[in-house]
């Protein structure tokens, strides 16, 4: 099956500082990737969605300065946490779109910002 | 506003015994249905999807139903497992978009007592 990692799987941090998350997608080419964040017990929330050499399309109130993503190949993207502070303290989750109905999801990166 | 909602925020069955999930969705576009499975500090998994000009789906011990004109959507697990036990996440996409981008439900979790 379709297989997407993500990395780093943890990371803590000091606030102030910036955070790169890559996602990349090992055995397929993902022309689209998706970022979204969950906060505990909640749902995923869809952060934005990116596309293999365009700007990402962000979703309402998500800061685009803040969140920077990068599409760089069809099989990575990256996600930066600019100037991170403690209420960015998150599970980040990316995600790659084999076609239109098929999307694998990475295991996870949980942000700590201290 | 959410569109795609999980009412129940958690859910305890017997092994051997049904699991219903429930999912409920206000968006009409909505053409494509899915079914997540997801454990904790872990991606989403997927689990199984419908169409909307269907009105079921079966795989193995996991069937998804459809009500368009009540736009409700049900997974039903049976026997269930304790294996089985983890957030479910129902998600929708929608026939405007052309990226894939899903709409998730706040998660619903099942516990599946020995």
């Amino acid at each position: 099956g379709a297989v997407v990692s993500q990395h780093p799987s943890r990371v803590i941090c000091k606030s102030g500082t910036s955070v790169k998350i890559e996602c990349r997608s090992l055995d397929f080419q993902a022309t689209t990737m998706f970022w979204y964040r969950q906060f505990p017990k909640k749902s995923l929330m869809l952060m934005a969605t990116s596309n293999e050499g365009s700007k990402a399309t962000y979703e309402q109130g998500v800061e685009k300065d803040k969140f920077l993503i990068n599409h760089a190949s069809l099989t990575l993207s990256t996600l930066t946490v600019t100037s991170a502070h403690p209420e960015d303290s998150s599970f980040y989750i990316c995600s790659a779109g084999l076609d239109y109905y098929e999307q694998y999801f990475g295991p996870g990166t949980r942000l700590t910002v201290t | 506003d959410q569109q795609v909602k999980q009412n129940s925020p958690s859910l305890s069955v017997q092994e051997g015994r049904i699991s219903i999930l429930n999912c409920d969705y206000t968006n009409s576009m909505f053409d494509y249905f899915l079914w997540y499975k997801k454990y904790p500090a872990e991606g989403p998994t997927f689990l199984i999807s419908i169409s909307s000009i269907k009105d079921k789906n079966e795989d193995g011990r996991f069937t998804v139903f459809l009500n368009k004109s009540a736009k409700h959507l049900s997974l039903h697990i049976v026997p269930s497992q304790p294996g089985d036990s983890a957030v479910y996440f129902c998600a929708a996409r929608s026939l405007s978009s052309n990226t894939g981008k899903l709409i998730f439900g706040q998660g619903t979790t099942l516990q599946v007592k020995p």
